[in-house]
């Protein structure tokens, strides 16, 4: 079957250095998201993306944050200039055509910033 | 998007069922329920959904009152695999999709 793919699976990074964490997404699926989860608390969304742009974005996703889909496959999330509290799980997830109530998410990307 | 309830935390006996409620009071007609789950740090995995009437599949059954103000989500045998927090979300079927999880209810499934 197949799966969402994320990778590094953790990232140390210093505070204020830029950081860019990388998604597969499964092919042919039309939406993809950004998701945080910091330890202990709630899954909380970043940012969607569909048709090549940012369909809707949170709070949280600043001007320090960016996504692109360089290549038609990977899906990346950038932070320019990372603060502590940026350390969290990062998820990405896409949906398949005609099934958006199915998120498939990805295994995570452990960011640390110290 | 509607706000849900669900308790933060239940036990079940291994080869048990599993029943996990979510009150969801001020649901609109659009919206529909969501189940997903989080095991230990892994990425959310989609469980079932429904609208109005109960669904099931190949993991759970959805039960959906007929207010539509709460619901329940029945995993028929528990094993130590579904040990899991569980999220009941409660959005609407258009804009982009993005979900909103609450705290869950973490579900313990004991030998």
């Amino acid at each position: 079957e197949p799966e969402v793919t994320q990778t590094p699976s953790h990232q140390v990074t210093q505070m204020g250095q830029e950081v860019i964490l990388r998604c597969v997404p499964i092919s042919n699926h039309l939406y993809f998201y950004w998701y945080r989860q910091i330890l202990g608390q709630k899954v909380e969304f970043l940012v969607s993306f569909y048709n090549n742009e940012i369909s809707e974005k949170s709070e949280i996703f600043d001007d320090q944050f960016s996504v692109e889909r360089p290549d038609g496959s990977n899906f990346t999330l950038k932070i320019r200039s990372t603060k502590l509290e940026d350390s969290a799980m990062y998820f990405c997830a896409s949906i398949p055509k005609g099934r958006p109530y199915e998120q498939y998410f990805g295994p995570g990307t452990r960011l640390t910033v110290t | 998007d509607a706000k849900t309830t669900q308790p933060p935390s239940m036990d079940c006996a291994e080869g048990r069922a599993a029943n996990l409620p979510c009150n969801h009071s001020t649901i609109s007609g659009n919206e529909y329920v969501y189940w997903y789950r989080q095991i230990h740090s892994q990425g959310p995995q989609y469980i079932i959904h429904g609208l109005k009437n109960n669904e099931t599949n190949e993991m759970a059954s959805l039960i959906i009152t007929e207010d539509r103000k709460s619901s329940t989500l029945i995993l028929p045998h528990a094993t130590l695999r579904d040990t899991a927090v569980y999220y009941c979300i409660v959005t609407s079927a258009a804009g982009s999709y993005q979900l909103t999880f609450g705290k869950g209810t973490k579900l313990s499934v004991i030998p």
